[in-house]
């Protein structure tokens, strides 16, 4: 099992830029998730799913757009990267949410820099 | 809002002592509580998790404690190595939440 893949590992954007942040997972997880990490801030929840087609807001929704077409794949979409964006963005999976207290394993990142 | 408190400062250990850090909560109680590890540059790794109904877990040398009165939970490391050197968070699980809550982490640092 790969686990949790991320793709890139670095980013370069302009302020304005759109891209699309990578998430997979092998392990047939239903719960998946974003956080973006920042110095002095911990791990902040950005957007999750609990199952393929379902999403919800996290903590810090804004100016990020998720999809879940398929179990394995949780993309995260910056659509207009500000300064303020400017972090690592790990990606995480569970087998189930809320009270089952699955352990989540987390991808290894993508280092995020808008200038 | 609730909130999650690790200590900010690192903490600085002889090697072959034990490491004892604090995550301390308020308002409500959670319905678990996990730990994890994060070395530099990567993602964290799951240590151990506590329910509200369980007052201690342990896992080889890694001890947890969770008091609900206190509204704390405590994480150990035993005989601590060098190898132990990295942050340490704790993760909170509110009943009627699907959304895992993290505190700053806090970081070890073991001395040879």
């Amino acid at each position: 099992n790969a686990g949790v893949t991320q793709t890139p590992k670095f980013q370069v954007l302009k302020t304005g830029q759109s891209m699309t942040l990578q998430c997979a997972q092998d392990m047939n997880h239903e719960y998946m998730s974003w956080y973006r990490q920042d110095p002095g801030m911990g791990l902040r929840l950005i957007h999750y799913s609990v199952g393929a087609g379902i999403t919800d807001q996290g903590e810090v929704p804004n100016g990020y757009n998720v999809s879940r077409s398929t179990t394995e794949d949780f993309p995260l979409r910056l659509l207009s990267a500000a300064p303020s964006q400017t972090s690592v963005y790990f990606c995480a999976s569970s087998r189930a949410a809320g009270l089952a207290g699955d352990e989540q394993y987390f991808g290894p990142g993508t280092r995020l820099t808008v200038t | 809002s609730q909130k999650i408190e690790q200590n900010s400062e690192a903490l600085n250990i002889q090697e072959g002592k034990t490491a004892t850090l604090t995550c301390n909560y308020t308002n409500y109680s959670p319905a678990y509580l996990q730990w994890y590890r994060q070395d530099p540059g990567r993602g964290p790794v799951f240590l151990l998790l506590i329910r509200e109904n369980e007052k201690e877990k342990r896992k080889e040398r890694l001890k947890v404690t969770f008091d609900t009165t206190l509204k704390q939970s405590l994480f150990h490391i035993t005989a601590s190595q060098p190898a132990d050197s990295a942050t340490y968070l704790c993760a909170l699980l509110f009943y009627g939440n699907n959304r895992l809550a993290f505190g700053k982490g806090n970081q070890v640092v073991v001395i040879p």
